[in-house]
């Protein structure tokens, strides 16, 4: 039973195009996190989210959890090369798992 | 600064046979854990550990054992390889379960 559900599956923009990955859930999650996975590489943490409603920013990575802290958004603003990758939700529930979304993958071209 | 280091990164097996993946981490980490990931799965948890001598099972056990004799080992066990056990695996570490991992580079394994 898959918990998380990321969308979209699959993006291809080019430089300078905003996005929005979004990961869904009917469940309420103690805390989210999202991650970046490179190819031949395992996952990279980004950010943690805890509190719903909570905004957290890295650089043009906008993060916010849901008010219900059932949902979460990853936003990239004027995305660039360097941001391809898969990008991995991962919620928590108070237990010794990590629940893992779908995945995103993402291709920005020149 | 190793982190978490899985050996082999690649490995060709045939139907039925057995081998080990293994798992090492150097930040005294509590908690470690193994998951395989298949293209639009996501990762997916097969077993894991809240420290030594104790391991439980996660949503893919099957066809997989683990044993945690020390904190930095998390080795994992493929009894008769199929080819349904083609994927990526990848280990983890981190505090709690429920704490940011720290991942390893991962193994790619294809049984024919």
């Amino acid at each position: 039973t898959q918990l998380l559900e990321q969308s979209p599956q699959f993006l291809s923009i080019q430089e300078g195009e905003n996005l929005t990955v979004y990961c869904n859930s009917s469940s309420v999650f103690s805390s989210l996190q999202w991650y970046r996975q490179e190819p031949g590489e395992g996952p990279v943490l980004l950010v943690t989210v805890v509190t719903g409603g909570e905004v957290k920013k890295l650089k043009r990575l906008t993060f916010q959890f849901g008010d219900a802290r059932k949902d979460s958004s990853l936003h990239i603003t004027a995305a660039q090369t360097g941001d391809t990758g898969l990008y991995l939700c991962a919620g928590a529930r108070n237990t010794d798992k990590l629940i893992f979304g779908t995945g995103t993958r993402l291709q920005v071209f020149p | 600064n190793a982190g978490v280091t899985q050996t082999p990164k690649f490995q060709v097996l045939k139907t039925g046979q057995s081998m080990t993946l293994q798992c090492a981490q150097d930040m005294n980490h509590e908690y470690m854990s193994w998951y395989r990931q298949d293209p639009g799965m996501g990762l997916r948890l097969i077993h894991y550990s809240v420290g030594a001598g104790i391991t439980d099972q996660g949503e893919v056990p099957n066809g997989y054992n683990v044993s945690r004799s020390t904190t930095e080992d998390f080795p994992l066990r493929l009894l008769s390889a199929a080819p349904s056990q083609t994927s990526v695996y990848f280990c983890a570490s981190s505090r709690t379960g429920s704490q940011p991992q720290h991942f390893g580079d991962g193994t790619r394994l294809s049984i024919l």
